[in-house]
């Protein structure tokens, strides 16, 4: 069964701290993984994407990891800003045919001044 | 519009009713999906729509649970005889399918409250 597990559910920090989120995957065949931010009472919007090649990519003070051998991503944001507060949610997806990403359940941050 | 657009952005409906929630999927979008999300919790899958093809309908969670999408535009989920354990925010997202590497656009959501 495809599965998305994500550490730690919950994380408070200060403001200007660094963080990292984790992500642990079971789905196969892999196509690529995404993390989204999901403001509260909005919609999830996608911050980065990572595909099997790719070992590292930056989005600004976001910097997603991906290790295709152990199945694991990580998201790390450095300078926490009070805006970073949200849910972050690790989406893995399969190639072709019949497209059901599989979503982990978010990790919550709370960035406190 | 530019992205996807969900009404009602807010329902309060009484047990026993029947809900409708619609979707206004991003433009040339052939993929569309709804989600459950209760409140604290993670998304949880209910259909999913490619172009012509016959949805997935895996997700719902029972036969008081419907969805429909006329080709590739609207969508509406509709819930018969609602349920306290209902109450949820109902999230749309639309994707261009035909890429693996397709990103997820989402609606602000339809929050439903069951009294």
């Amino acid at each position: 069964k495809n599965q998305v597990e994500q550490s730690p559910q919950s994380l408070i920090i200060l403001e200007g701290k660094n963080c990292t989120l984790q992500c642990n995957y079971t789905v196969s065949p892999f196509s690529n993984l995404r993390w989204y931010k999901q403001d509260t009472g909005r919609g999830p919007v996608s911050l980065t994407i990572m595909t099997f090649s790719e070992n590292t990519k930056s989005n600004g003070r976001y910097t997603a990891t991906l290790d295709a051998d152990t199945k694991q991503s990580s998201l790390h944001i450095t300078a926490s800003q009070l805006s970073d507060s949200a849910s972050y949610i690790c989406v893995v997806s399969g190639p072709g045919g019949s497209y059901i990403p599989t979503f982990g359940r978010g990790t919550s941050l709370i960035v406190h001044p | 519009g530019a992205g996807v657009s969900q009404s009602p952005s807010n329902k309060v409906t009484e047990k026993g009713k029947d809900v409708e929630l619609r979707c206004d999927p991003i433009s040339g979008h052939t993929a569309l999906y709804w989600y459950r999300q209760r409140l604290g919790q993670g998304l949880e899958f209910l259909i999913y729509f490619q172009g012509n093809s016959a949805p997935d309908k895996s997700g719902l969670p029972s036969d008081r649970f419907s969805a429909e999408r006329t080709g590739e535009s609207v969508s509406t989920l509709t819930i018969q005889r609602t349920q306290q354990e209902d109450s949820a925010v109902y999230l749309c997202a639309s994707s261009f399918r035909l890429v693996d590497t397709g990103e997820l656009f989402f609606g602000e959501g339809s929050r439903l409250t069951v009294l």
